[in-house]
């Protein structure tokens, strides 16, 4: 897991609550991305960020949101607008190169 | 459009068989193509890769990987399974846009009996 941290590691929501996922790294990493796991859907991408203060909408990016204010934070607000949002979610950075690096994961769970 | 896929939902081997976990993809222009492993409750965790060169990459734990560009394939390898192998791989590709986005197959489960 490098040095990518999430937190928390679970979280539960209510229906209409927002929820905020922390994603943080100490790489110096330029570029970060956040993903939504599902069983037997692989990961896919909902926003991703290349450099501090941009970010751009992934496949899935409805009734979320994000904010790139530090080169080293990334993060994930799930609104209630999401209508499903229990998943496991994994937040990634990448330097200059190709290969990501993958946080620990926060898995959401809706109440 | 560009894709990634896992034919295999799951793949059982005996521990010291070799085992295979295939992936075929779909992109234009030069493929920049990735394997990662995922045990429970955790993050991916990066394997190796092709970007160029030799078609066959060697990557962490004793992996490998071989790069067909006829077949659009880039299959997962290992001569001898360790029951240790058992978790969830995933295998992915770069969009070429330039725009660094990443493709991720469906991932398939190996499990390796002891």
């Amino acid at each position: 897991d490098g040095g990518i941290t999430q937190s928390p590691k679970y979280l539960f929501r209510k229906e209409g609550q927002n929820v905020t996922l922390s994603c943080e790294q100490n790489l110096n990493h330029d570029a970060m991305y956040w993903y939504r796991q599902d069983p037997g859907q692989g990961l896919r991408l909902i926003y991703y960020s290349q450099i501090v203060n941009d970010f751009q909408k992934g496949d899935i990016a409805e009734g979320y949101s994000v904010s790139r204010e530090k080169k080293e934070s990334f993060p994930l607000t799930v609104t209630s607008a999401q209508k499903n949002p229990t998943a496991f979610y994994l937040c990634a950075s990448r330097i200059s190169g190709d290969t990501q690096y993958f946080g620990p994961g926060t898995r959401l769970t809706v109440l | 459009a560009q894709s990634v896929a896992q034919p295999e939902d799951q793949v059982n081997v005996a521990e010291g068989n070799p085992l295979t976990v295939k992936c075929t993809y779909s992109v234009s222009g030069n493929p920049y193509l990735f394997w990662y492993v995922q045990y429970p409750n955790r993050g991916l965790q990066f394997l190796l890769k092709y970007i160029t060169g030799d078609n066959l990459v060697k990557g962490s734990y004793g992996f490998e990987a071989e790069f067909n560009k006829s077949q659009t394939s880039f299959h997962l390898k290992k001569p001898s399974a360790l029951v240790s192998d058992s978790a969830l791989y995933f295998c992915a590709v770069r969009e070429a846009s330039g725009t660094y986005k990443y493709i991720f197959g469906t991932g398939t489960r190996l499990k390796v009996l002891a």
